[in-house]
C-alpha cells in the first residue's frame, strides 16, 4: 500500500526557513515524478514545485522561485521542500504528492504538514 | 495565465444529482482531472482523463468533457459525499491549475 508521510512543519517567523520531509513507502519511489502541493487555511489548493523520477526535470510556481528547493533523495525514498525568505502567504499545509501515468497526476497524497509564518 | 472556475458552492437532497462544472480554455486541449477533499483529510483523486474512475471510486460519481468545460456528475448523492471537489488540469510541466473548489452540500 502506498503510504506518504510529511514532517518537518512549524512556526517559523517571516525571512525565516523551514524544510519538509515526505516518506514514502510502498512503491518503488524512484520511478515515480512527486509533488509539493499546498493549501492555505481556509483556501484552496496550489501546485507548488514537482521534480522527476531521477531529478532531471525541476518544476516551481512562480511565488516560490528562487526561494523554495525541491529535491529526492531515492535511495531512502525521500522526498525534501527547503523553504528560505518565508512570508506570510506561504503559511499553509503542504502535501507531498505522487505523480503516475496511469490514472495520472496526484494519483496519492501524504496527510500534510502545516507551515505557520507569523512573527 | 490559465484559470479554472468552478461553482463556489452545490447544494443538493440525498439521492438526487449533483453536477458541479469547471470552465477553462485549458480544458479544450488537456484533460480534466477532479478531486474530493473532506474536512481534516488530503485530498483524493476521484476522476481522471475526463471521465476516467480510479479504481475503488463509486460509480455514481462519472466526468463529462465538453469544449472549454468539464463536469463531474454524482448519481444519487449520498450525505457522505459532502466535502470540496477540485477540478484540475496542467498545461504544461510547470503550469499546474486546481480550480477555486466547490463546496457540495448534500441534505
Amino acid at each position: 500500500e502506498v503510504h506518504l508521510v510529511e514532517s518537518g512543519g512549524g512556526l517559523v517567523k517571516p525571512g525565516g526557513s523551514l524544510t519538509l520531509s515526505c516518506a514514502a513507502s510502498g512503491f518503488t519511489f524512484s520511478d515515480y515524478t512527486m509533488n509539493w502541493v499546498r493549501q492555505a487555511p481556509g483556501k484552496g489548493l496550489e501546485w507548488v514545485s514537482s521534480i522527476s523520477s531521477r531529478s532531471t526535470y525541476i518544476y516551481y510556481t512562480d511565488s516560490v522561485k528562487g526561494r523554495f528547493t525541491i529535491s529526492r533523495d531515492n535511495a531512502k525514498n525521500s522526498l525534501s521542500l527547503q523553504m528560505n525568505s518565508l512570508r506570510g502567504e506561504d503559511t499553509a499545509v503542504y502535501y507531498c504528492a505522487r505523480d503516475s501515468i496511469s490514472p495520472g497526476d496526484f494519483d496519492y497524497w501524504g496527510q500534510g504538514s502545516l507551515v505557520t509564518v507569523s512573527s | 495565465s490559465y484559470e479554472l472556475t468552478q461553482p463556489s458552492s452545490v447544494s443538493v437532497s440525498p439521492g438526487q444529482t449533483a453536477r458541479i462544472t469547471c470552465s477553462g480554455d485549458i480544458l479544450t486541449e488537456k484533460y480534466g482531472l477532479w478531486f474530493q477533499q473532506k474536512p481534516g483529510q488530503a485530498p483524493l483523486l476521484i476522476i481522471y482523463k475526463d471521465t476516467e474512475r480510479p479504481s475503488g471510486i463509486p460509480e455514481r460519481f462519472s466526468g463529462s468533457s465538453s469544449g472549454t468545460t468539464v463536469t463531474l456528475t454524482i448519481s444519487g448523492a449520498h450525505v457522505e459525499d459532502e466535502a470540496d471537489y477540485y477540478c484540475y488540469s496542467a498545461a504544461d510541466n510547470d503550469v499546474r491549475v486546481f480550480g477555486g473548489g466547490t463546496k457540495l452540500t448534500v441534505l
